[in-house]
């Protein structure tokens, strides 16, 4: 069975400071995908990066970057020089292959806040 | 860009009422989905939907609930008889068939209110 596990609840962080959010998953799926989206406090859900299981290179987008490595199955996100709209709720989110749909699973979510 | 829009954005019910929640996918995409968030609680994958079937679904999906692509454009979720416990935001996502995997767009939601 899948899971994933943010173990992080809540996270405050000065404007300006790097913030690391993790992200721990379950699979038996040797192919499998891992997401990250971001909530913002209007509700939505945006869509910042997938990973396939198969592609371990880390991943760097202005500001974000995700350290993806799979011997401790972990897929973390990192904001560097955090921002008060980076302020959220990021989910980190499976689907796995073996399931045609590719349904999505979701963690619980970490909740940033970014203090000016 | 194209994106799922869904309607309403609020909708306020009686227990017991039925709603019908409307979502309009992105127009090349074939895989549909809704999933639901408990306010302040992650979000649930609740069914997907491909080739007019459901494709899979969770627990939370049970006969009170079901799917339906009425024409080419809309897809619905409908609740039987909710229950104060329906209460949630619903999401509706779409992606397209993939050859390799092709991420999920997720519309906007509606907050269903069970009074």
């Amino acid at each position: 069975a899948q899971k994933v596990t943010q173990a992080q609840t809540e996270i405050s962080v000065v404007e300006k400071e790097d913030v690391t959010l993790d992200c721990v998953y379950e699979t038996r799926d040797t192919t499998y995908y891992l997401f990250w989206y971001k909530q913002p406090p209007s509700g939505e859900l945006v869509f910042l990066i997938r990973r396939n299981s198969f592609d371990e290179q880390n991943e760097i987008s202005g500001r974000y970057s995700w350290n993806f490595q799979k011997s401790t199955s972990s897929f973390n996100f990192t904001i560097t020089a955090s921002q008060v709209v980076d302020s959220a709720v990021y989910f980190c989110a499976l689907s796995e292959a073996r399931t045609g749909a590719n349904n999505l699973f979701f963690g619980t979510g970490t909740r940033l806040t970014v203090i000016p | 860009e194209p994106e799922v829009t869904q309607t309403p954005s609020h909708q306020v019910t009686q227990m017991g009422q039925e709603v019908i929640l409307r979502c309009v996918p992105i127009s090349n995409h074939l895989y549909f989905y809704w999933y639901r968030q408990i306010l302040g609680q992650k979000v649930e994958f609740l069914v997907s939907f491909y080739n007019n079937e459901i494709s899979e679904k969770s627990e939370i999906f049970d006969d009170q609930f079901s799917v339906e692509r009425p024409d080419g454009s809309n897809f619905t979720l409908k609740i039987r008889s909710t229950k104060l416990e329906d209460s949630a935001m619903y999401f509706c996502a779409s992606r397209e068939v993939p050859k390799g995997y092709n991420e999920q767009f997720f519309g906007p939601g509606t907050r269903l209110t069970v009074l």
